[in-house]
C-alpha cells in the first residue's frame, strides 16, 4: 500500500514564527504536491515538485516555501507564520498523471 | 483560470435515500477524479473517468462523465451512513500534466 505521512497532525504556532511541514511517501513517487484546505474552498494548490530538487509555484504560493532535497521529502516552509495561514495542509504523490495519495493532514493554528 | 463547481454544497439525507451530486467546469478537461474524504484523514480516490459520456459503477456509486466533457455527476443508490464525507471532484487541464484542479467539495451527511 501506498504511505504518505506528513510529520504532525496537529500543530499550533505563533505569529511571526517559522513553521516546518514535513512529508514522506514510501512509493519512489517523482511528483509530490503541497494544498491548503478551507471550508468552502476546496483543495487549492501552494507548490508541487516533479523532481528532487524541482519546483512549481501552485495557486496560492506566497507567504511559502517549499525544499525537496531527496526524492521521498517534500517539506512546506512557513517563513514567517501568520493567522491567514491558520488552516489544514495535505500532501500527495503520484508518478505521471492519474490517482494522487494523500496523507492524513497537519491542522496548523496561528495564534 | 479554469473554474471548478461542484453542488450542492451540503446534503443531509436517511439512510436508504437517493442522491445526486454535480461537478462543473468552465473548460474542458481530459479527464475527471473524484474522491472521498472522511474526517481528519486525507481524500481517498474513488474513480477516474476519461472518456466523454463514459459511465462506471463501484457498487451503490454511478460515475457519469458528460459528454461534452465539461461536467459530472456522482449518483449513490440507497444512501447508507458509511457513505457520509466530504465527496470531491478534481480534474485535469490539458496542458497542466500531473496537477489536478479541485472542486469545492459536496459534505454528505446520512443519518439513521
Amino acid at each position: 500500500d501506498v504511505k504518505v505521512t506528513q510529520s504532525s497532525r496537529y500543530l499550533v504556532k505563533r505569529t511571526g514564527e517559522k513553521v516546518f511541514l514535513e512529508c514522506v511517501q514510501d512509493m519512489d513517487h517523482e511528483n509530490m504536491f503541497w494544498y491548503r484546505q478551507d471550508p468552502g474552498l476546496g483543495l487549492r494548490l501552494i507548490y508541487f515538485s516533479y523532481d528532487v530538487k524541482m519546483k512549481e509555484k501552485g495557486d496560492i504560493p506566497e507567504g511559502y516555501s517549499v525544499s525537496r532535497e531527496k526524492k521521498e521529502r517534500f517539506s512546506l516552509i512557513l517563513e514567517s507564520a501568520s493567522t491567514n495561514q491558520t488552516s489544514m495542509y495535505l500532501c500527495a504523490s503520484n508518478t505521471g498523471i492519474g490517482e494522487q495519495y494523500f496523507g492524513p493532514g497537519t491542522r496548523l493554528t496561528v495564534t | 483560470t479554469q473554474l471548478l463547481e461542484q453542488s450542492p454544497q451540503f446534503l443531509s439525507i436517511q439512510e436508504g435515500e437517493n442522491l445526486t451530486v454535480y461537478c462543473n467546469s468552465s473548460s474542458v478537461f481530459s479527464s475527471l477524479q473524484w474522491y472521498r474524504q472522511e474526517p481528519g484523514e486525507g481524500p481517498v480516490l474513488l474513480v477516474t473517468v476519461v472518456t466523454g459520456g463514459e459511465v462506471k459503477k463501484l457498487k451503490r456509486l454511478t460515475f457519469q462523465f458528460g459528454d461534452a466533457r465539461k461536467d459530472s455527476s456522482l449518483h449513490i443508490t440507497a444512501a447508507q451512513p458509511g457513505d457520509t464525507g466530504l465527496y470531491l471532484c478534481a480534474v485535469e487541464y490539458t496542458g497542466t500534466a500531473s496537477k489536478l484542479t479541485f472542486g469545492t467539495g459536496t459534505r454528505l451527511q446520512v443519518t439513521l
